[in-house]
């Protein structure tokens, strides 16, 4: 069946080191895959992306890693300050069938000052 | 402008009542969502439409009834509302699946 799990429910780094927030989904067949971050009382929102034929992607500050072997799923935030504090999820969408995003429980990353 | 927008963002009533969420988007896309976040944050989806065409529904109680009036707006009425309802509900579109962006929340407390 479809389901995305996180490693850990929560992390605390210091500011300034980097952070890794693991995920691991279940669904062979999942072709894309997104990171959201959501911070108290508001939606989530998009941080990065990943399709299936691709390992690695960057972004500003953000890497997410694709590992299709073992169905793992990693974001990395380098330098991590007070504003990175907040949830994270990573959310995955089948390649067949109706669109729709499954969710990961989420981790909630604390930055001590 | 916001993307996605919803309405009200604080929803507290009686056991027994019907209330209504409002979502509308300004960004073209052509499917909607409801999702539904616990009070451990889990988030999973409720229902989508594409081109006011329901396409997924998740096995949601049928007190729970969405609305399309058009591609830009989807509405979410909840019929007798229950104790169990008290979530927040996210609304959010996609273009196919790109550009997922979603709503910031209504908060349903049902007393």
């Amino acid at each position: 069946g479809e389901s995305v799990g996180l490693h850990l429910p929560t992390l605390s780094v210091q500011e300034g080191d980097n952070s890794i927030i693991n995920c691991a989904y279940s669904n062979s067949a999942s072709d894309y895959f997104i990171w959201y971050k959501q911070e108290s009382g508001k939606g989530p929102q998009f941080i990065i992306d990943i399709r299936s034929n691709m390992d690695k992607r960057q972004g500003q500050r953000v890497t997410v890693l694709l590992n299709k072997t073992v169905k793992h799923l990693s974001l990395q935030i380098a330098a991590t300050q007070p504003g990175d504090s907040a949830v994270y999820f990573c959310a995955e969408t089948p390649r067949t069938g109706a669109q729709k995003l499954v969710f990961g429980q989420g981790t909630r990353l604390t930055i001590n000052p | 402008d916001t993307a996605v927008s919803q309405t009200p963002k604080y929803l507290v009533t009686q056991m027994g009542n019907d209330k209504s969420i409002k979502c509308e988007q300004n960004l073209g896309h052509d499917t909607m969502y409801w999702y539904k976040q616990d009070s451990k944050k889990f988030l999973k989806i409720m229902f989508s439409y594409n081109n006011k065409e329901l396409i997924i529904n998740e096995t949601v109680p049928n007190r729970f009834s969405p609305k399309s009036p058009d591609k830009a707006h989807l509405n979410l009425h909840i019929n007798s509302l229950e104790l169990g309802d008290s979530a927040v509900y996210f609304c959010a579109s996609s273009q196919g699946s790109n550009g997922y962006t979603f709503g910031s929340g209504t908060r349903l407390t049902v007393v």
